[in-house]
């Protein structure tokens, strides 16, 4: 979506390694989600931020909205091969939807 | 089962066809969204509806489309007269909205190829 941008678009770790991926909102977020597909597959929810500086943790994934609320960050500790898959942030604007944006690829290399 | 559940989860189709998808949200979600999602890009919201009432729908719900929720639980979703851009994935989603914000659970998806 033009609302919302994911980098990068790809990349590809090696397993154990921390990485992070990026959403940035062109205007002020209600609310940011992640969410993990896997290919061919229905989104799982990871996560869910609505305050700004709102931090929260799931097992080995962290995720942070900035105080401002335009951009978020999906931070991975010690990568592992499960991890892989696609990561969508989705935005929530006031609306009753979400804009996601494109997507960032994850390959976990062992 | 406590998921979205839609049905099927795969469907060819010849183009001019109409075909319709089935989306059973968690039970006591009231929300309930319809996405679709082409290769390389995030989802893309079609239509919503608060119980039984569609209150929202995409410029992308051309008058081909039309959904469903008729006694505000499940959803379908039909495509007349299928053209070849309408391949992609369909995805359901569902929350429960109590006034502030919950996460919405989404369904495995139905992928319709229109060959």
């Amino acid at each position: 979506s033009q609302e919302l941008e994911q980098s990068p678009q790809s990349l590809i770790v090696q397993e154990g390694k921390n990485l992070t991926i990026n959403c940035t909102s062109s205007k002020t977020l209600y609310g940011l989600y992640w969410y993990k597909q896997k290919y061919g597959e229905g989104l799982i929810f990871l996560m869910m931020l609505q305050k700004g500086g709102e931090e929260k943790s799931h097992e080995k994934i962290t995720a942070k909205l900035d105080e401002k609320k335009q951009q978020s960050s999906l931070h991975i500790t010690a990568s592992q091969p499960s991890h892989a898959g696609i990561y969508l942030c989705g935005g929530d604007y006031y609306g009753n939807k979400l804009v996601f944006g494109a997507g960032t690829i994850l390959r976990v290399k062992s | 089962d406590t998921g979205v559940s839609q049905d099927p989860r795969h469907k060819i189709t010849k183009r001019g066809q109409n075909v319709t998808f089935r989306c059973d949200p968690i039970s006591e979600h009231n929300r309930l969204y319809w996405y679709r999602q082409t290769l390389g890009q995030g989802p893309e919201f079609l239509t919503y509806f608060q119980n039984e009432a569609q209150l929202e729908k995409s410029r992308l719900l051309s008058d081909r489309f039309s959904a469903e929720r008729p006694k505000g639980s499940f959803s379908t979703l039909e495509i007349q007269r299928t053209e070849q851009g309408d391949s992609a994935m369909y995805l359901c989603a569902s929350s429960l909205g109590t006034g502030g914000r919950t996460e919405a659970f989404f369904g495995q998806g139905t992928r319709l190829t229109v060959v």
